[in-house]
């Protein structure tokens, strides 16, 4: 199964833009790499998906490498509200059947400081 | 607010006693799933139910009993737990199993925060 990695913690000055990096090295071509974030105390929120082209919401824009081993998510302007643990995800297909599940990485810790 | 609504938030129980989450859902989603979640670690995938029926049980022990009653609602009983089983318990739905072709979101409640004395 592919696997994420991403840095533990990162901070981010309250106006800039967050950049949080993701490897995926052994991702494969059919799965897609999703970005949730938790909120303390909150459930997980989705922030956004994309498979091989840059994509962009009104969250986030997530920017994707041309081998697909690695991604980026970047949230333009950093608010206070945007302190949360941001968890890189693929989505997998199972060795049997055809219900795909989201392996989750451990997550970056951002904090945004005013 | 979330669109996921879980009860009770918080529940303290013993090892010996019986329990429910209940967990539910307006948007009309048919995929629902049970995660849990230890501290400082993420979500882990218990189960999921699609229309209603139980579509992927990941190994869990059978202390934990899932039931999905309707489309709306899911349950997650609860019975001679252990004290590793303290964690927070996060319940989330999507329009339909993220199969082949679908590449709806989950959308998650804010989980029962469950302590096994």
């Amino acid at each position: 199964d592919a696997k994420t990695t991403q840095p533990p913690s990162m901070d981010c000055a309250e106006g800039r833009a967050a950049n949080l990096p993701c490897n995926h090295s052994t991702i494969s071509g059919n799965e897609y790499v999703y970005w949730y974030r938790q909120i303390h105390s909150q459930g997980p929120q989705y922030i956004i998906h994309g498979l091989k082209n840059n994509e962009t919401n009104e969250m986030a824009s997530l920017i994707i490498t041309e081998d697909r081993k690695s991604s980026t998510l970047i949230l333009p302007h950093a608010t206070l509200r945007d302190t949360a643990v941001y968890y890189c995800i693929v989505r997998v297909a199972p060795r049997v059947g055809n219900n795909r599940k989201l392996i989750w990485g451990l997550g970056t810790s951002l904090a945004v400081n005013p | 607010d979330t669109e996921v609504t879980q009860t009770p938030k918080h529940l303290v129980m013993g090892m010996t006693n019986k329990k429910s989450l209940k967990c539910e859902q307006h948007m009309g989603h048919r995929a629902m799933y049970w995660y849990k979640q230890k501290a400082k670690k993420p979500p882990e995938l218990m189960f999921v139910y699609s229309y209603e029926k139980l579509s992927i049980n990941e190994s869990v022990p059978s202390r934990f009993s899932p039931e999905c009653p309707n489309s709306s609602l899911l349950n997650l009983h609860l019975h001679a737990l252990q004290p590793e089983d303290s964690a927070l318990y996060l319940c989330a739905s999507s329009q339909s199993l993220q199969g082949f072709i679908s590449n709806q979101p989950q959308h998650f409640g804010d989980g029962t925060r469950l302590s096994i004395l």
